[in-house]
């Protein structure tokens, strides 16, 4: 069974700077899916990033990118020039290709942004 | 913002009874899904529709029953409930085929006494 691993459950980073969220996934599939989502203390679930697998361009949304690497199974998130509105919880998501649209989440990483 | 909206936001019970959480779209998308929310777990599948009256389990379904009568809603029912489905439930839906992307409810906060 796919899964999927945040070793960070915490993670502190000054204003300004720049931090990077680990997440390792399993699987023996070839066509996924990887998001990172966004939960801030409203709890709303926000979609960050998505990579497709077969890309090997690494994704890129402003000032969020990851390092996507395949035969690693890695996808790290990258987020530059922090901002107090980056602190909050999050989610490295697995997407399975033609099975329903399932999403399996890893337990997330808690983001804190120092002033 | 994608139009999903769960009723009730919030809502204490207690054990024993029976509780229903509402899911509703006005996106017209196929699939619809239930998680579970809990600290140090992540969000986890209770279960999930892939069209009218169909649906199937995920990974967390015992104590849960699930119905979808039509595209817009989805209804997630506890007919038991205990005090370990004290949790936050998002509903979730997605359009298969295109971004993969799920478009995620408010949440509700269940507590169960």
């Amino acid at each position: 069974a796919q899964t999927v691993t945040q070793s960070q459950p915490e993670m502190s980073v000054q204003e300004a700077e720049t931090v990077t969220l680990s997440c390792t996934y399993d699987t023996s599939e070839s066509d996924y899916y990887l998001f990172w989502y966004k939960q801030p203390p409203s709890r709303q679930m926000i979609l960050v990033i998505r990579q497709e697998a077969y890309k090997q361009q690494n994704a890129t949304e402003n000032r969020f990118s990851v390092n996507f690497q395949k035969a690693a199974k890695s996808f790290s998130l990258k987020i530059s020039d922090s901002q107090l509105g980056d602190a909050a919880m999050y989610f490295c998501a697995y997407l399975q290709m033609n099975r329903d649209d399932k999403i399996i989440f890893g337990k997330g990483t808690r983001l804190h942004i120092l002033p | 913002d994608a139009g999903i909206t769960q009723s009730p936001r919030h809502k204490v019970t207690e054990t024993g009874t029976p509780v229903t959480l509402r899911c509703h779209q006005t996106e017209n998308h196929r699939y619809m899904y239930w998680y579970r929310q809990d600290p140090g777990h992540g969000l986890r599948l209770i279960h999930y529709s892939y069209g009218v009256k169909d649906t199937d389990k995920g990974e967390v379904s015992d104590g849960y029953s699930v119905s979808r009568s039509k595209t817009e809603d989805f209804l997630l029912t506890l007919e038991s409930a205990t005090s370990s489905q004290t949790s936050v439930y998002f509903c979730a839906i997605s359009e298969s085929g295109r971004t993969y992307e799920q478009y995620f409810g408010p949440g509700t906060r269940l507590t169960v006494t």
